[in-house]
């Protein structure tokens, strides 16, 4: 079946750096989402990509989907300590709207 | 703002009971998700409804899972008998499910399972 990595599983980084968490599928996507979920709380929906090669933006968030349609990345600028948790993608394959999440990265941000 | 309701949202239980979870998701949403979480890995779907028909079943551990959207609102998941290895977070999620199309989904606070 279709599998859904991400790199790295965890990442600490001083309030200020830039992060950066890699997804990539064993088959080619439809489309790609990007969730967050908090310590203790539940995934809450950040974006959504479906054009090869497309880039979308929020704030200090950068997400791209690669050209092949089978990766994706999530970028954050200058983090915040509001940015700890754990960024989650999510690829759908087909039509049937069905997601598989990948396996997440963990990030700490420390002041 | 409308939000995705689970009852309830801990429950301890023993090995070989039943347990069952309740999800309303927000009105007009016409795809329903249930997810099992384990701690430190991502959601993996259980099963999913479209109105009341079941669209994907595939990961549904049927000899002892079962989920009902009887008139395609609410939805229940029942596990029995519950064993150890079912102790995990039960995640409710749903979305417009506009055809040919991948909604943004919204989820539930979740119902925390442990079973002893």
């Amino acid at each position: 079946g279709q599998q859904v990595m991400q790199i790295p599983q965890y990442q600490h980084v001083q309030e200020g750096e830039d992060f950066t968490t890699y997804c990539n599928s064993s088959t080619t996507l439809s489309n790609i989402q990007w969730y967050k979920q908090r310590p203790g709380g539940h995934p809450v929906f950040l974006i959504q990509l479906v054009k090869s090669g497309e880039v979308k933006k929020q704030k200090r968030l950068t997400f791209q989907f690669g050209e092949a349609k089978k990766n994706s990345s999530l970028h954050i600028t200058a983090t915040q300590t509001t940015d700890v948790g754990t960024y989650f993608c999510a690829g759908g394959a087909g039509t049937a709207s069905k997601l598989t999440f990948g396996t997440g990265t963990r990030l700490q941000v420390t002041l | 703002e409308a939000e995705v309701a689970q009852s309830p949202r801990y429950k301890i239980t023993e090995k070989s009971q039943a347990v069952a979870f309740w999800c309303d998701p927000i009105s007009g949403h016409a795809t329903l998700y249930w997810y099992r979480q384990i701690l430190g890995q991502g959601p993996e779907l259980l099963v999913q409804f479209q109105d009341e028909s079941v669209v994907d079943d595939s990961q549904l551990p049927k000899d002892r899972f079962s989920a009902e959207r009887l008139k395609g609102v609410d939805s229940t998941l029942k596990i029995q008998p519950a064993e150890l290895g079912d102790s995990a977070m039960y995640l409710c999620a749903s979305s417009l499910g506009l055809a040919g199309h991948y909604n943004e989904q919204f989820f539930g606070p979740g119902t925390r399972l442990t079973v002893l």
